[in-house]
């Protein structure tokens, strides 16, 4: 198994760029979801997923949009990147929506917004 | 929603001494609280968790202790050594909203000296 595989690992976006950051698993995980993380403030919900076609937002979803097409891949898109986006991207899945499972991350995407 | 506050955000130690670190959280319905190690330019592992119906936990030189009533838990290192060093994050998945949803600290980044 891969796990949960993210790409790209680096970008630089100009502001107002749009992108897709791509992550997927194969462990057939139910949930899935995008965390950022920036320094002295942890890991910060973006948004989730508890199924193929559920998404939902969590703490800091301006900005963002999500979609779940399949179970395995759960994309991530930037709409109008902005400095305020800048920041460390992290992809993570669990087995069960409502067990208490603890999460496989992937290894992160770093942006830059300039 | 829920929200976890994370003490220290710094702690240093001498190699073989012990380190504390303490979360709070507010949902008294959350039920499950893992333990995250980040290495730096890595991604976010489990080490260790514990649900709310058991009040501590072990494994070889870490510990987790779980405190309902003063909805507090707190991870325990033992006998610490340099590779202990890295950042240290607890979470805890509250009962609002859906999914296996996990809010979580600001970090601690532990540090063992030699």
């Amino acid at each position: 198994n891969a796990g949960v595989t993210q790409t790209p690992k680096f970008q630089v976006l100009k502001t107002g760029q749009s992108m897709t950051l791509q992550c997927a698993q194969d462990m057939n995980h139910e949930y899935m979801s995008w965390y950022r993380q920036d320094p002295g403030m942890g890991l910060r919900l973006i948004h989730y997923s508890v199924g193929a076609g559920i998404t939902d937002q969590g703490e800091v979803p301006n900005g963002y949009n999500v979609s779940r097409s399949t179970t395995e891949d759960f994309p991530l898109r930037l709409l109008s990147a902005a400095p305020s986006q800048t920041s460390v991207y992290f992809c993570a899945s669990s087995y069960s929506t409502v067990g208490n499972y603890g999460y496989t991350f992937g290894s992160g995407t770093r942006l830059t917004v300039v | 929603g829920e929200n976890v506050e994370q003490h220290p955000s710094t702690l240093s130690v001498q190699e073989g001494d012990s380190a504390v670190i303490k979360c709070t959280y507010s949902d008294s319905a959350s039920n499950y609280f893992p333990w995250y190690k980040q290495e730096l330019g890595k991604r976010p592992q489990l080490i260790i968790d514990i649900r709310s119906n058991v009040g501590e936990k072990k494994d070889q030189r870490i510990a987790v202790t779980l405190n309902k009533t003063a909805k507090h838990f707190s991870l325990h290192i033992t006998e610490t050594q340099p590779e202990d060093s890295a950042v240290y994050f607890c979470a805890a998945r509250g009962l609002t909203g859906g999914g296996n949803k996990l809010t979580f600290g600001t970090g601690t980044q532990l540090k063992v000296e030699l």
